[in-house]
């Protein structure tokens, strides 16, 4: 079964610093790895999506790389500003299956 | 282009009640998921339908279950409510089985008293 983790649970930045969240996963036989936003008690906004065969996406000031083979994805956000304050979610597909496997969140304040 | 709606966005039920929340996908899309996110829990995969069929299912008791319409749009019934069923219920459209982006809606929150 596969297992998402994701480190830190929470953290708080100032405003200006760069972010790093980090995620995790077991079973390195995956289809893509995508990264969501949630602000409290709303849905999920999609971030990022990185194909197996993929190292890195980028966004404006989003980063996110893959290392399938050791299982781990990092999700850089640069220079952070107080409207990046949410919960990072981490997502996995699976080979031959469409079911997402979420990672717990990363809950990240921006303090100005 | 419409996202993916939810209705309704927050619902009181007490135990043993049966629930109802419904889902309508973005147009053109033929792929409904539904998850389940409860406090301390993460996020929780419940169901897909395609093409009006059930194609897979999460680890959930049988007395979750579902439906896609043939315009698409999904039902999702939790009957004999429990406490722990208290949670975001949260609806994903993608275009077709075989494609990658899944696209959330707001989700309906649920509380059981």
């Amino acid at each position: 079964k596969q297992e998402v983790t994701q480190i830190p649970a929470a953290l708080s930045v100032p405003e200006g610093e760069n972010l790093v969240l980090n995620c995790s996963f077991t079973d390195s036989a995956i289809y893509n790895l995508q990264w969501f936003r949630q602000d409290p008690g709303k849905g999920l906004t999609s971030l990022l999506l990185i194909q197996s065969s993929q190292r890195e996406q980028t966004s404006g000031r989003l980063n996110a790389s893959l290392d399938k083979s050791s299982g781990r994805s990092t999700l850089y956000i640069a220079a952070s500003q107080p409207g990046d304050s949410a919960t990072y979610l981490c997502a996995v597909r699976p080979y031959g299956n469409n079911r997402l496997a979420f990672g717990k969140g990363n809950q990240v304040v921006v303090i100005p | 282009e419409a996202g993916v709606t939810q209705s309704p966005t927050h619902l009181i039920k007490t135990r043993g009640q049966q629930v109802t929340l419904r889902c309508s996908p973005i147009s053109g899309h033929t792929s409904v998921y539904w998850y389940q996110q409860a406090l301390g829990l993460g996020l929780q995969f419940l169901l897909w339908y395609d093409e009006g069929e059930e194609r897979n299912r999460g680890n959930f008791p049988p007395r979750f279950s579902g439906r896609q319409f043939p315009n698409y749009s999904s039902e999702l019934n939790v009957n004999a409510l429990e406490l722990e069923d208290s949670a975001l219920y949260l609806c994903a459209s993608s275009l077709g089985r075989y494609q990658e982006t899944q696209y959330f809606g707001p989700g309906t929150r649920l509380l059981v008293l």
